[in-house]
């Protein structure tokens, strides 16, 4: 099946720093990708939609200057978190879409950011 | 961000009883997912929906996609360890980048 790898698993980083989250599709093409935001306990909250060489389309309360995405390629999705803070902790979620089997959206496997 | 309106929240139940759960969305969905969440992992597609009226199994699992378009059910039958977990329901929306929306989850335990 579909494999949707995130880089990295867990990830600790000093107040104020910046820290990148890899999205990939192992096996096939995305031109969309999406990243989520899990809140210990709460569902998956949409961040923005990750479209392969344009602009990230960010959802309503997300500051996209604190959130870069960058889809360089259609195998891979970044996002960036800027000057992060503790509140910044959480789980994040990538999803990809596969357009040669309908419209099929696969789920990374998540990646925890604690910030200290 | 919006979201659809899950429910039960939470279920306790005992080991082999049938488990029930739903979503409804005052928007119209051209799909319904339902997915699993185990701790610290993401979510796992359990059953994808894609026509009005579809019933849909998967082992145990039965899932059905409401006439209204708004409205999506599970079922678990016979219930067993394993299923415990965090369930969600999800819609890929009609016109809007397909992107999916998910309901809060339903926490299912099970009590020995």
């Amino acid at each position: 099946g579909a494999v949707v790898s995130q880089h990295p698993s867990r990830v600790i980083c000093k107040s104020g720093t910046s820290v990148k989250i890899e999205c990939r599709s192992l096996d096939f093409q995305a031109t969309t990708m999406f990243w989520y935001r899990q809140f210990p306990k709460q569902s998956l909250m949409l961040m923005a939609t990750s479209n392969e060489g344009s602009k990230a389309t960010y959802e309503q309360g997300v500051e996209k200057d604190k959130f870069l995405i960058n889809h360089a390629s259609l195998t891979l999705s970044t996002l960036t978190v800027t000057s992060a803070h503790p509140e910044d902790s959480s789980f994040y979620i990538c999803s990809a879409m596969r357009t040669a089997s309908g419209n099929t959206i696969y789920f990374g496997e998540g990646s925890w950011l604690t910030v200290v | 961000g919006q979201q659809l309106n899950q429910s039960p929240q939470s279920m306790f139940i005992q080991e082999g009883e049938d488990v029930s759960m739903n979503c409804t969305s005052s928007s119209i969905f051209n799909t319904w997912l339902w997915y699993k969440q185990e701790p610290g992992e993401g979510p796992v597609l359990l059953i994808a929906l894609y026509k009005a009226g579809e019933l849909t199994s998967n082992g145990r699992l039965t899932a059905q996609f409401g006439i209204t378009r708004k409205d999506s059910f599970l079922n678990i039958s016979a219930s067993i360890p394993s299923d415990v977990g965090i369930y969600f329901c999800a819609g890929q929306q009609v016109n809007r980048d397909d992107k999916i929306i998910f309901g809060k989850g339903t926490r299912l335990h099970i009590l020995p």
